[in-house]
């Protein structure tokens, strides 16, 4: 079975600064990429996700990807967070030919500090 | 609102209570899950869900039941829980069907639930 890992779980940083968060995970055939995010009090929804094509893909309020298939990575980045981007960011993975059945990281709680 | 309601948003219930958790979604999708969301934790699927049928049961204990009349309703049924099943579950649909596993999950708010 395939599994996700994310790294530093809680990230504090202030306005503008720059976000990264990692993404590893371990399954051998072609997958499908995912973050969904999750803000204070609100559902899990979809940040952006990759399938096939161009590695780096672009999401919601400014948030991209790339998929690195080498190194088993889809990490996200923002270059200058705002104080509503404070919320936690969970990577799923699924395999390509397969199932809707998503295996999630732990999550990675991110505090913008205004 | 997502398309994906699950009531109640709250629960506290005891040891030896039985109650239910209800979902229902209104996106015409044939596939439903229920996850288990605890802190530190990766999100842990329990069951799907694909036309009303039971395709997935991840080593769940007996004492969480899941029912789906219905391709629109899910329902997760809770017999004497122990107070390490609080958590928050999390119900989602999908349309199953395109077997590049493609399909995005649209997740409910989740009904937080507090074993006594």
């Amino acid at each position: 079975a395939q599994s996700v890992s994310q790294h530093n779980h809680h990230v504090i940083l202030s306005e503008a600064a720059s976000l990264e968060l990692g993404c590893n995970y371990s399954y051998g055939g072609t997958v499908n990429l995912f973050w969904y995010v999750q803000y204070p009090g609100q559902h899990l929804q979809l940040l952006l996700k990759y399938f096939s094509g161009d590695p780096l893909v672009k999401g919601i309020k400014g948030f991209e990807a790339e998929f690195i298939k080498s190194k088993f990575s889809f990490n996200l980045r923002k270059p200058s967070v705002q104080w509503s981007d404070t919320a936690e960011y969970f990577c799923a993975v699924t395999p390509y030919y397969g199932n809707n059945r998503l295996a999630f990281g732990k999550g990675n709680q991110v505090v913008v500090i205004p | 609102e997502t398309g994906v309601t699950q009531t109640p948003r709250h629960l506290v219930m005891g040891m030896t209570n039985k109650k239910s958790l209800k979902c229902e979604q209104h996106l015409g999708h044939n596939a439903m899950y229920w996850y288990k969301q605890s802190a530190k934790k990766p999100l842990e699927l329990m069951f799907v869900y694909s036309l009303e049928e039971r395709v997935e049961n991840n080593s769940v204990p007996s004492r969480f039941s899941p029912e789906c009349p219905n391709s629109s309703h899910l329902f997760l049924h809770l017999h004497t829980l122990q107070p390490e099943d609080s958590a928050l579950y999390l119900c989602a649909s999908s349309q199953d069907g395109d077997s590049s596993g493609a399909n995005v999950l649209t997740f409910g708010a989740g009904s937080r639930l507090t074993v006594l």
